[in-house]
């Protein structure tokens, strides 16, 4: 039974296209995140989303913007792709938000832009 | 703001040794504390954390961790590694908010 899924697992793609990366929790958590792992492997947050209301939006350009359908899911989408959008990308979910709650976190997205 | 940080970034030791690697954040509040693992081309996985009560903890795998409040740290121990440990260890704090903040890492490998 997985618990936090990201499809797909590897997407390679050209300077400029749009993609996106897909999140579904199996969990009933109520708060979802996108993380950013560079090459050297430094996790930072870029959203968090609490009953699909945006609740955290760190500095990412608008090029990225995630969307949640319904609170089982976390879409991102990448516009105009950029050679440093090239990382690892990781789904999480919690139980709830303002708490210290455990975060679950899906298998990642290698994303590489070339 | 908060910060994590991680002062070790590599680590390699022969199995059978002990392991500790040193975390310390910089927020003053009440914090909530976390390690994770990263084993090679993995999903980051809980191996212990820390809300309240007695400040050492135990996780999966032989692990545990100390937190010391008067040295802003939690570090994570283990008495005796094995091959099989060697990954990539975060150390995580989040406060009153949500918002987790990652240390950079460090890299463990274990020779057998």
């Amino acid at each position: 039974d997985t618990a936090v899924s990201q499809t797909p697992k590897y997407l390679v793609t050209q300077m400029g296209n749009d993609k996106s990366i897909k999140c579904e929790q199996n969990l009933g958590h109520d708060t979802m995140y996108w993380y950013k792992q560079d090459s050297k492997k430094f996790l930072k947050i870029m959203f968090s989303y609490n009953n699909k209301e945006l609740i955290i939006n760190e500095t990412v350009p608008n090029r990225f913007s995630p969307k949640s359908p319904d609170k089982a899911h976390l879409n991102l989408h990448i516009n105009s792709l950029e050679l440093g959008d090239s990382a690892v990308y990781f789904c999480a979910s919690s139980i709830g938000s303002g708490g210290p709650y455990e975060q679950y976190f899906g298998p990642g997205t290698r994303l590489t832009v070339t | 703001a908060q910060s994590v940080s991680q002062h070790n970034h590599h680590v390699i030791l022969s199995e059978a040794a002990s392991l500790e690697l040193g975390c310390n954040y910089s927020y003053g509040g009440t914090v909530n504390l976390f390690w994770y693992v990263q084993y090679p081309g993995q999903h980051l996985q809980l191996l212990l954390k820390y809300f309240s009560g007695d400040p050492l903890v135990k996780g999966i795998k032989g692990f545990e961790a100390e937190f010391i409040k008067s040295k802003f740290s939690f570090n994570l121990r283990k008495p005796s590694v094995q091959w099989s440990d060697t990954a990539e260890y975060f150390c995580a704090v989040n406060n009153a908010g949500n918002m987790l903040t990652f240390g950079g890492g460090t890299r463990l490998m274990v020779k057998p």
